[in-house]
């Protein structure tokens, strides 16, 4: 069974501050790798997508490397705002199902 | 339509009631999948539609839960005798094939609240 780990669990930066959110998993068997944003009380909203080939993603100040090996990715977030105050979910594709990690929760002060 | 569109968004019931939760997916996304979230916690995975056949019903937690697809449209979750545990939030997603390739879109959920 695939285990998703995400660190940390929370994290609190001042505005401007650049953000690394780390997802591990156990079984390097995979499609490939989402990461999704939720807002409170709100659905998952799709950020990037790296297939199993890619090392990395890029959309604007969003970066995401994928080392499928050793079951580990990073986002990295530049430049963080108030607006990117979320939880972040690693979602992992292994043969059409998505495991979640349990998600990092990023409140940036302004 | 655009996107993956849930209903209702809310939903309180009472203890015993049965309810019907319903996902309409992206137009052309074969691959539909229903995940759980309960307060504080991570998604579970339910089931997962390919078309109208469903491979995978590992996840539904006990014989009260139940999934159908019309085609490749439209899903019911029912839940039936609902029970206090089963609050949560209900989550749809689709994707275009199988496999998830292209990624999973998500609706924004349906909050189930029994009292």
């Amino acid at each position: 069974k695939q285990e998703v780990t995400q660190i940390p669990a929370a994290l609190s930066v001042p505005e401007g501050e650049n953000l690394v959110l780390n997802c591990s998993f156990t079984d390097s068997a995979i499609y490939n790798l989402q990461w999704f944003r939720q807002d409170p009380g709100k659905g998952l909203t799709s950020l990037l997508l790296i297939q199993s080939s890619q090392r990395e993603q890029t959309s604007g100040r969003l970066n995401a490397s994928l080392d499928k090996s050793s079951g580990r990715s990073t986002l990295y977030i530049a430049a963080s705002q108030p607006g990117d105050s979320a939880t972040y979910l690693c979602a992992v594709n292994g043969d059409y199902k998505l495991s979640f990690g349990a998600g990092t929760t990023v409140t940036v002060r302004a | 339509g655009a996107g993956v569109s849930q209903s209702p968004s809310n939903k309180v019931t009472e203890k015993g009631k049965d309810v019907e939760l319903r996902c309409d997916p992206i137009s052309g996304h074969t691959a539909l999948y229903w995940y759980r979230q309960r307060l504080g916690q991570g998604l579970e995975f339910l089931i997962y539609f390919q078309g109208n056949s469903a491979p995978d019903k590992s996840g539904l937690p006990s014989d009260r839960f139940s999934a159908e697809r019309t085609g490749e449209s439209v899903s019911t979750l029912t839940i039936q005798r609902t029970q206090q545990e089963d609050s949560a939030v209900y989550l749809c997603a689709s994707s275009l094939g199988s496999g998830g390739s292209y990624g999973y879109t998500f609706g924004s959920g349906t909050r189930l609240t029994v009292v």
